[in-house]
């Protein structure tokens, strides 16, 4: 069964700093890799996804991220952080070797910018 | 502007009562979405349609019913609302024909069942 963890449901980091978000999935097969972000009381957007084109993905916003097959990683970075950064992200999969089937998200990690 | 609208954006319903979630997309998107979101749980799929006249159980359809009255519209019906279903809900679309990631999602439908 497909599977995605998120590690740390909480995450500060200081205006213009490193942003790193985890994500670990489980699959069986060659997933596709999915990261959402919503901001407060609104729907998710569509930060990035991976489909086996390139192992390094780039997203709006300044974000991207890497799969590592080896280690079953799918990390969300940004090198400096903004201020309207601060929101919820979510990892998701879908997974069966193709783009098709059902997304599975991850718990999410709530994401906190200090000045 | 072009995207997904849901009404209403809150509502609080008694143990029992039925209510319909409305959700109407207006990008010509092939395939709709009903998932709910509780906290420290990510979004789970509830149902789906892939294309005008179908629709499909996800995960967690229990307790809900779905009518995908057109192209635009998909709405979500709880015949018997129980507090289990306090939750925050959202529709979403994609332009495919099956079932994917979506691309659009609509601001979400905050119920509280008391």
């Amino acid at each position: 069964a497909q599977s995605v963890t998120q590690l740390g449901s909480h995450v500060s980091v200081s205006e213009g700093a490193l942003v790193l978000l985890r994500c670990n999935y489980s699959s069986s097969v060659p997933p596709y890799l999915f990261w959402y972000v919503q901001y407060p009381n609104q729907g998710l957007q569509l930060l990035l996804k991976y489909t086996s084109a390139a192992t390094l993905v780039k997203g709006i916003n300044g974000f991207e991220a890497e799969f590592k097959k080896s280690e079953t990683s799918f990390h969300l970075t940004k090198p400096s952080a903004h201020m309207s950064d601060a929101a919820e992200y979510f990892c998701a999969v879908i997974s069966g070797g193709t783009s098709y089937g059902k997304l599975t998200f991850g718990q999410g990690t709530i994401l906190t910018v200090h000045p | 502007n072009a995207g997904v609208t849901q009404t209403p954006k809150f509502q609080v319903l008694k143990t029992g009562q039925s209510m319909t979630l409305q959700c109407a997309q207006d990008m010509n998107h092939n395939s709709m979405y009903w998932y709910r979101q509780d906290p420290g749980m990510g979004l789970r799929l509830i149902y789906y349609s892939a294309s005008e006249g179908t629709t499909d159980k996800g995960e967690v359809p229990n307790g809900y019913n779905v009518s995908r009255l057109n192209k635009r519209e998909f709405s979500l019906r709880l015949e018997s609302a129980a507090p289990s279903q306090t939750s925050v809900y959202f529709c979403a679309s994609s332009e495919s024909r099956e079932l994917t990631q979506p691309q659009h999602f609509g601001d979400g439908t905050r119920l509280s069942i008391l």
